[in-house]
């Protein structure tokens, strides 16, 4: 079974900061993906990362994938409240038939 | 990628009766589609893999009796809550897997109350 540790559970911190979440597991995934949720909706899809040592770029936030692709890291740069949400990431192991491993997820508040 | 509709998005019902949730691929014909149940602050719980033509696999735990998985169509799966109980509220989402990266487009969510 595969397993993604996300940190921090809860993050609360005011605008113009910056921010990094993490994931790690002991599995090597085929790809990972970072999801954002507000409440009340679905998870929309960030970003897809496939390459070890990959960076994605998507405005303020950077996404890495770790050189082994065992970790992954998301990192919000002058948080505004916008990003208030809960971010998700979740892996893909190529056996896995098109199913995710979700890590436990990190609850963003950014206050003005 | 999909874009992917839920129906209904919330939905109030007694205790002992059964709901129907649907899950539609709008624009991508999805011969699979998963079924995820989240509680409050929390993350996503895979319930059970839908497979067009054929039965549902289910994740350890999920009951397959209680919770039934119809995927008739190319775009169409159904997730029906049966003798629903005040413990089966919750947010119930539905996903179609993208071509290539395994990302997953999700539905915007049902909301289901048993009172």
């Amino acid at each position: 079974t595969q397993l993604l540790e996300q940190s921090p559970q809860f993050l609360s911190i005011q605008e113009g900061e910056n921010l990094t979440v993490y994931c790690n597991s002991s599995s090597v995934f085929s790809s990972l993906q970072w999801y954002r949720q507000e409440p009340g909706e679905g998870p929309v899809l960030l970003v897809t990362v496939v390459t070890g040592g990959e960076v994605k770029k998507l405005k303020r936030l950077t996404f890495q994938f770790g050189d082994a692709r065992k970790d992954s890291s998301l990192h919000i740069t002058a948080a505004q409240p916008g990003d208030t949400g809960l971010y998700l990431c979740a892996g893909a192991i190529q056996t896995s038939y098109g199913k995710l491993t979700f890590g436990q997820g990190t609850i963003l508040t950014v206050h003005p | 990628g999909a874009v992917v509709s839920q129906h209904p998005s919330w939905v109030i019902c007694k205790s002992g009766t059964s709901v129907k949730i649907e899950c539609r691929s709008l624009d991508f014909q999805a011969t699979t589609m998963f079924w995820y149940r989240q509680f409050p602050k929390q993350s996503l719980m895979l319930m059970a893999t839908s497979n067009e033509g054929s039965k549902a696999t289910y994740e350890q735990g999920v009951e397959k009796d209680k919770f039934l998985i119809n995927h008739a169509s190319l775009t169409l799966s159904t997730l029906t809550v049966t003798s629903a109980h005040p413990e089966d509220s919750s947010f119930y989402i539905c996903s179609v897997p993208g071509v290539g990266n395994y990302e997953q487009y999700f539905g915007p969510g049902t909301r289901l109350t048993v009172t």
